[in-house]
């Protein structure tokens, strides 16, 4: 089985703290992404890569960044946390066939 | 630009009541769609894939299928433990890094 997990199921941060969220995901797989999950918004892509020290932005990639310097490993990373950064976080892999497989989520709270 | 709507948004059934979840969609070049079940507070698990139109999947009460424009989740004889958040993605031949596009999701809730 797929397996993705992360590093927290639950964050509280203060504004303007430097937040790290960690995702690891043991099948090899070459593509990892970064959503972010919000009532009426849906999924929005933050950042994805498709190989180690690779990123590309996606949808809403302003105020994050990211780091992949191993493979099965991708972070997420908050320079400095809002308030409007207050989401549920959630990371993916690419299976062969394409199919995203999702860890189980990272709710993060910015007081 | 690819686009994904789920219908409807939100879907009373009562236990044994079967139903379809629509997802229309307007890709260039469907490389493959996605269902998805998300339970409140949780990471979306994966369903099926769907490749081409005509192509059925079957998994327990649930069947997915395809045609040109739309998929369809056909739930059979729900039960309550198949209450949950049912999301569709897509994702279009010439995408670089295998993104996925994502509907708004159904909400189901099977009652007793």
């Amino acid at each position: 089985d797929v397996k993705v997990t992360q590093s927290s199921r639950y964050l509280v941060k203060r504004t303007g703290e430097k937040v790290f969220l960690e995702c690891v995901q043991d099948m090899d797989h070459e593509n990892m992404f970064w959503y972010r999950q919000d009532p009426g918004l849906g999924l929005r892509l933050i950042y994805f890569s498709y190989d180690v020290k690779m990123k590309e932005k996606g949808d809403i990639p302003e105020g994050y960044s990211v780091s992949r310097e191993k493979k099965e490993r991708f972070s997420l990373i908050l320079e400095s946390a809002s308030t409007n950064q207050t989401s549920m976080y959630l990371c993916a892999s690419t299976g062969d066939r394409y199919e995203q497989y999702f860890g189980p989520g990272t709710r993060l709270t910015v007081t | 630009e690819d686009q994904v709507t789920q219908s409807p948004e939100a879907l009373r059934l009562q236990e044994g009541e079967s139903s379809s979840l629509n997802c229309s969609y307007t890709v260039s070049g469907l490389r493959g769609l996605f269902w998805y079940r998300q339970d409140p507070g949780k990471g979306p698990e994966f369903l099926f894939t769907l490749y081409s139109a005509g192509e059925e999947k079957e998994k327990e009460r649930l069947k997915a299928t395809l045609t040109k424009k739309e998929s369809f989740l056909h739930i059979t004889a729900p039960k309550p433990e198949d209450s949950a958040t049912y999301l569709c993605a897509v994702q279009a031949g010439n995408n670089a890094g295998n993104m996925l596009t994502f509907g708004g999701g159904t909400r189901l809730m099977v009652k007793p």
